[in-house]
C-alpha cells in the first residue's frame, strides 16, 4: 500500500520554463511534507519542506504547494536549469514515536530532465 | 559532501551470506538512519537510532539488525542474505531539529548485491 505516490516516472522541460512535479497521499495523519533532490552515485538531498498547516512554501527558485483537501502537493521550479536535472523523492511523516518525523515515507521519485 | 560517510561503497556476495554496513554520521549529529532502495522502489525507512538507543523501527527484516555506538557509528548487519536483499543502502544523520522537520542528511549509499 502506497502511502505517497508520485505517478510521473520522468518528465523533460525546456531549460527557463516551468518544472511541476506532483504528489499524492493518502494518510490523513501526515503533518509534514519534503522534497529531495537525488543524483546520479549520490545520497538524496534535502530541497524544500512544508508544514500541514501551511499551503505553500518558497525558496528561491523552488515552490512547494500543498492542498490538504486533495491529499496532493506539488513541487514548482521556475525558471528551470539544466543542473535541475535529477531524480526528485515527495516524502512525508507523521508524529507516531515521541517527535521524531525522520521516519520518512518516500514516493518513488519522478526523473527530471532539463534540456538545454 | 553530506558529511555522512558509508562504507563499503559496493559489496557483492552470495546467498545465505553475512554482510555488515558501516556508516558514520555527521560531526554532532546523534540521530541515524537506515534506508532500503530497491530496485524500482522508493526509499523505504529501516530503523533509526538516537544516541546509541533504537528510537523507531520501520520494516527492516528479522534477518536485519543494526546498532549504534558509543562513538555514534552506526552499523547494519544483514543477514542469511536472499536475492531480493540486493539494493542501495542508505544511512542518514540528522541534528535534533531534524528529528521534528525531517531534514536528513545522507551518505552515498552501500550497493550490495546477492548472487
Amino acid at each position: 500500500d502506497q502511502q505517497v505516490k508520485q505517478n510521473s516516472p520522468s518528465l523533460s522541460v525546456q531549460e527557463g520554463r516551468i518544472s511541476i512535479l506532483n504528489c499524492d497521499y493518502t494518510n490523513s495523519m501526515f503533518d509534514y511534507f519534503l522534497w529531495y533532490k537525488k543524483y546520479p552515485a549520490e545520497g538524496p538531498t534535502f530541497l524544500i519542506s512544508i508544514s500541514s498547516i501551511k499551503d505553500k512554501n518558497e525558496d528561491g527558485r523552488f515552490t512547494v504547494f500543498l492542498n490538504k483537501s486533495a491529499k496532493h502537493l506539488s513541487l514548482h521550479i521556475v525558471p528551470s536549469q539544466p543542473g535541475d536535472s535529477a531524480v526528485y523523492f515527495c516524502a512525508a511523516s507523521y508524529d507516531d514515536v515521541g517527535g521524531s518525523q525522520g521516519n520518512l515515507i518516500f514516493g518513488k521519485g519522478t526523473k527530471l530532465s532539463v534540456k538545454p | 559532501d553530506s558529511g555522512v560517510t558509508q562504507t563499503p561503497k559496493h559489496l557483492i556476495t552470495a546467498t545465505g551470506q553475512r554482510v555488515t554496513l558501516r556508516c558514520s554520521p555527521r560531526s554532532g549529529d546523534l540521530s541515524v538512519y537506515w534506508y532500503q532502495q530497491s530496485l524500482d522502489q522508493g526509499l523505504q525507512f529501516l530503523i533509526q537510532y538516537y544516541n546509541g538507543e533504537e528510537r523507531a523501527k520501520g520494516n527492516i527484516l528479522e534477518r536485519f539488525s543494526a546498532q549504534q555506538f558509543p562513538d555514534l557509528h552506526s552499523e547494519l548487519n544483514l543477514s542469511s542474505l536472499e536475492l531480493g536483499d540486493s539494493a542501495l543502502y542508505f544511512c542518514a544523520s540528522s541534528t535534533d531539529r531534524g528529528l521534528y522537520t525531517g531534514e536528513l542528511f545522507f551518505g552515498e549509499g552501500s550497493r550490495l548485491t546477492v548472487l
